[in-house]
């Protein structure tokens, strides 16, 4: 089946810095990605839709300036967290459609935990 | 209404007992349908599309009511390894994908 990878699984880091979460369709060309989070205990929430060789499409309320995506490739979309505070901290998750049509389903990549001290 | 209902739970089943929980949904022009299961910390995992005519895949059975705008999932023969949150995701025309907030299944040893 199709096999989306994220990296890193787990990061903890100072309050201030930034994180860059990587996200690659291994098997399988990506023209979109979706990034979301997840707080304990919530339901995920869609933060934006990543589209290679465009701007991402931010959900409302999301700040795109301190969300920066990039979709350089088909196979890649990296989500950077620019001067993390410890709010920011939560599980991130990319998702990937194989193909275009809308009854395919997603495949998540394995998530990244962030932690901001 | 809010676009995908789930009942949260817990639903606390004993092992072995057939549990259903439903899911419904707001857009009756939505078009696809699909059920995961997340685990503690982990990310969804696809478990089955619902098919409009209904669809098994083992213990697990999905299925669609156009009508009443709503989705099932059945499992029989529960497991201890079936514990987990169950999403609903709704994918109407335009293309956007719709998780519902779970609902958490513990099977009972």
């Amino acid at each position: 089946g199709a096999v989306v990878s994220q990296h890193p699984s787990r990061v903890i880091c100072k309050s201030g810095t930034s994180v860059k979460i990587e996200c690659r369709s291994l098997d399988f060309q990506a023209t979109t990605m979706f990034w979301y989070r997840q707080f304990p205990k919530q339901s995920l929430m869609l933060m934006a839709t990543s589209n290679e060789g465009s701007k991402a499409t931010y959900e409302q309320g999301v700040e795109k300036d301190k969300f920066l995506i990039n979709h350089a490739s088909l196979t890649l979309s990296t989500l950077t967290v620019t001067s993390a505070h410890p709010e920011d901290s939560s599980f991130y998750i990319c998702s990937a459609r194989v193909g275009w049509a809308y009854n395919s389903p997603l495949h998540f990549g394995n998530g990244t935990r962030l932690t901001v001290t | 209404r809010k676009e995908v209902e789930q009942d949260p739970g817990p639903f606390n089943v004993p092992e072995g007992a057939t549990v259903a929980f439903n899911c419904t949904y707001s857009n009756s022009a939505s078009q696809s349908f699909f059920w995961y299961r997340q685990d503690c910390r982990k990310e969804p995992k696809l478990l089955m599309s619902v098919y409009s005519s209904g669809n098994e895949d083992g213990r697990f059975t999905a299925q669609l009511n156009r009508a009443s705008q709503y989705i099932s999932l059945l499992i029989r023969d529960s497991k201890l390894s079936d514990s987990a949150t169950y999403l609903c995701v709704v994918n109407d025309r335009d293309d956007k994908i719709i998780f519902g907030k779970g609902t958490r299944l513990h099977i009972l040893p």
